[in-house]
């Protein structure tokens, strides 16, 4: 079983909808967990990061995080064009493993205009 | 402020070939990461180091592979000899952690590595 599992996709919404992101870990011990954004051919970008249960808004976007599920989402409000992209989940393996960072495989999303 | 920076951007080589991948993290930043990416993989981490000290290189997949940090502004990740599979995008990334609810990672460019 991988650390940080996500489906693959593609996952396509048109423009304005909402568009709604997933991934499962493994470790119930890990304590921080995050979203990156990464383009096709770029590198990944942090755009949200989320350390306990419940809803992280910041504009756009909102991370909600369910430890006793072991569950990790991604809302994007209103989505645009210019957020297609591959959405890569990404957790820490606990307090005495912050330092050491698990990716799940990424999510793409195509939002059609 | 530069980003981390890494080179080469692309690198074309021969099976059996020496590669050497570069690294220089953003200044100040304590920890350095190298990743792996791969469409059937996705991004593995490869080994971490704390302020120029390995911590981790459980991720490493073969003694092929060898990572140095001999100061806090460079990295090198070596492998020899190199095969097709090793063909990736290799990504190195850094950070300022302080603890669990800290972790933002900034990532180079990255180096596509292609071996034939």
């Amino acid at each position: 079983q991988k650390e940080v599992e996500q489906n693959s996709g593609p996952l396509s919404v048109p423009e304005g909808a909402i568009a709604s992101l997933n991934c499962t870990y493994s470790d119930r011990g890990s304590q921080s967990f995050f979203w990156y954004r990464q383009y096709s051919g770029k590198s990944p970008e942090l755009i949200m990061s989320i350390y306990s249960n419940g809803d992280k808004e910041d504009g756009r976007f909102t991370a909600q995080l369910n430890k006793a599920s072991q569950y990790v989402s991604l809302l994007i409000r209103d989505s645009q064009p210019s957020d297609s992209a591959t959405y890569l989940c990404a957790v820490n393996l606990g307090v005495y493993n912050f330092n050491k960072f698990y990716f799940g495989s990424g999510t793409k999303l195509n939002v059609k205009p | 402020d530069a980003g981390v920076i890494q080179s080469p951007r692309h690198e074309v080589t021969e099976m059996g070939q020496e590669v050497t991948l570069r690294c220089k993290p953003i200044s100040g930043h304590d920890y350095l990461f190298w990743y792996r990416q791969t469409m059937m993989r996705g991004l593995e981490l490869l080994i971490y180091f704390n302020n120029n000290v390995p911590i981790d290189d459980s991720g490493m997949p073969e003694d092929r592979f060898s990572a140095k940090m001999p100061n806090a502004s460079f990295s090198t990740l070596k492998i020899q000899p190199s095969e097709p599979r090793d063909s990736a995008v290799y990504f190195c990334a850094s950070s300022f952690l302080r603890g669990p609810n800290t972790g933002e990672l900034f990532f180079g460019e990255g180096s596509r590595l292609t071996v034939l």
